[in-house]
């Protein structure tokens, strides 16, 4: 079942903007994680945040936490044609394998 | 980093006949595999996770008896779609994490592509 929603569903931007995404969710978890899906691939692994935590920085991703909220931000600066893809946040409450449950995503169109 | 290789990559086949889909871990041990289901434009819904050595836990509304899930080692799980009909096409993924300290990422196989005629 689904965790939580993102918001917005679309996002088109011009290269070079910055590209936001939200995302919510409804129970307690450990932690929360942003994932990358190209068309018709697999799931890739973008930045974890822990509920301890709440901001995280990779390169040009930042992520921010937000558990009273429940709610977290992924923030994409000086955006790549390149990073045209569907981005998917997921909420993880720890123990064996780290079942994760997936928000509904948002498809991300960068214009070069 | 962790790989996982899920093969075929895409499928066609004729309704009433089942497909089998593996999903392994290449580089790494995992006792745990998850399957995922996605259709156009939507997000994963989890169906089941997979356990080495043990039965599979499905999630509610997924049928176990049309969804066979065998994870006979510690490196490969395989999902099999018995006797597929056409509501049954879709994308299909599977997911897991090394058995160390800080698994909490998911390592993904690049999915299988479903078409039931």
């Amino acid at each position: 079942s689904q965790q939580g929603e993102e918001d917005p569903q679309a996002l088109s931007i011009q290269e070079g903007e910055n590209a936001t995404m939200n995302c919510s969710y409804k129970t307690s978890i450990n932690n929360l994680q942003w994932y990358r899906q190209n068309s018709g691939r697999g799931l890739v692994h973008l930045i974890l945040i822990r509920s301890n935590e709440r901001e995280k920085h990779s390169g040009r991703l930042r992520v921010t936490l937000d558990t009273s909220k429940k709610s977290s931000s992924l923030l994409i600066t000086a955006s790549r044609a390149a990073d045209t893809a569907s981005y998917f946040c997921a909420t993880g409450v720890g123990g064996a394998g780290n079942m994760l449950t997936f928000g509904g995503g948002t498809r991300l169109m960068v214009k070069p | 980093g962790a790989v996982v290789s899920q093969h075929p990559s895409r499928v066609i086949c004729k309704s009433g006949t089942s497909v089998k889909i593996e999903c392994r871990s290449l580089d790494f041990q995992a006792t745990t595999m998850f399957w995922y289901r996605q259709f156009p434009k939507q997000s994963l819904m989890l169906m089941a996770t997979s356990n080495e050595g043990s039965k599979a836990t499905y999630e509610q509304g997924v049928e176990k008896d049309k969804f066979l899930i065998n994870h006979a080692s510690l490196t490969l799980s395989t999902l099999t779609v018995t006797s597929a009909h056409p509501e049954d096409s879709s994308f299909y993924i599977c997911s897991a994490s090394p058995q160390r300290q800080g698994r909490e990422k998911l390592f993904f196989g690049s999915g299988t592509q479903l078409s039931v005629l």
